[in-house]
C-alpha cells in the first residue's frame, strides 16, 4: 500500500513553456502532499505545502506565481511550472501524507524536468 | 535554524560490512525521525523510522538508534549488500503531519 504516481516521469519543453506535473495518491487519500525538488547529488528542498481544497502554503523564495499548485482533490496535487526556464530544469519529486499511528510522507518516483 | 547534520558525505563499504550513518540535530521539538533510499533517478523511499519514546528500533538488516540526551541518531545496514548501493536521508518532523527537514544525503557504495 501507500503507492504515490507522478506523470509524466520525464518531460522536456522550450523555454517560455508551462509544463503541468500530476502527483496521484493511488491507494489513499491525502488531505496534504508536499512539492519537493532536488537538484543532482544534493537534498530535497521543500518547495511547498499543499492541503486539499485550499491555498498551498510555498516556503521561502518559491515564486508562487511561478510554480502553481493546486489540490482540487484527496488524490490528486498538480505543479504547473509557469514560463520555465533553463534553470528550472530540475527534478520534482511529490510526497503524500498519509495519516496513521505514524503520519508518514510517501514520495513519488519524480518528475525529470528539461527546459531547452 | 531547523538543520539536519547527515555525516557522512559518502561510504564505501566490503559485501557482508556494516554501513554505518549519522545525524545529529538541534530543534528539540522534532518528534520523528525517518529514514529514506534513494536510488538514481527515483523518488525516496521510507526505509525505517522512529520516535524519541525508544532507543533503538530493528526491521530486518536495518537499525536505527536513537540517542535523545546526544540528539544524535544513525542508521546500522546489515551484512550491507551490493544492492543497498543508494543515498541514503535522515529526516526529522517536528509536529504529526508537518514538513521534513532532511539531511544532506549519504552516498553509499556496496562493493561486491
Amino acid at each position: 500500500g501507500a503507492v504515490v504516481s507522478q506523470h509524466p516521469s520525464r518531460v522536456i519543453c522550450k523555454s517560455g513553456t508551462s509544463v503541468k506535473i500530476e502527483c496521484r495518491s493511488l491507494d489513499f487519500q491525502a488531505t496534504t502532499m508536499f512539492w519537493y525538488r532536488q537538484f543532482p547529488k544534493q537534498s530535497l528542498m521543500l518547495m511547498a505545502t499543499s492541503n486539499e481544497g485550499s491555498k498551498a502554503t510555498y516556503e521561502q523564495g518559491v515564486e508562487k506565481d511561478k510554480f502553481l499548485i493546486n489540490h482540487a482533490s484527496l488524490t490528486l496535487s498538480t505543479l504547473t511550472v509557469t514560463s520555465a526556464h533553463p534553470e528550472d530544469s530540475s527534478f520534482y519529486i511529490c510526497s503524500a501524507l498519509l495519516w496513521t499511528s505514524t503520519d508518514t510522507q510517501y514520495f513519488g518516483p519524480g518528475t525529470r524536468l528539461t527546459v531547452l | 535554524q531547523q538543520q539536519v547534520k547527515q555525516s557522512p558525505q559518502s561510504l564505501i563499504v566490503q559485501k557482508g560490512g556494516i554501513s554505518i550513518i549519522n545525524c545529529a540535530y538541534e530543534n528539540t521539538a522534532f518528534d520523528y525521525f525517518p529514514w529514506y533510499q534513494q536510488f538514481p533517478g527515483k523518488g525516496p523511499a521510507l526505509l525505517i523510522a522512529i520516535r524519541p519514546d525508544v532507543s533503538e528500533k530493528k526491521e530486518g538488516r536495518f537499525t536505527i538508534s536513537f540517542n535523545k540526551s546526544a540528539k544524535q541518531f544513525s542508521l546500522h545496514i546489515m551484512d550491507s549488500q551490493p544492492g543497498d548501493s543508494a543515498t541514503y536521508f535522515c529526516a526529522a518532523e517536528e509536529t504529526s503531519g508537518s514538513r521534513l527537514t532532511f539531511g544532506e544525503g549519504t552516498q553509499l557504495t556496496v562493493n561486491p
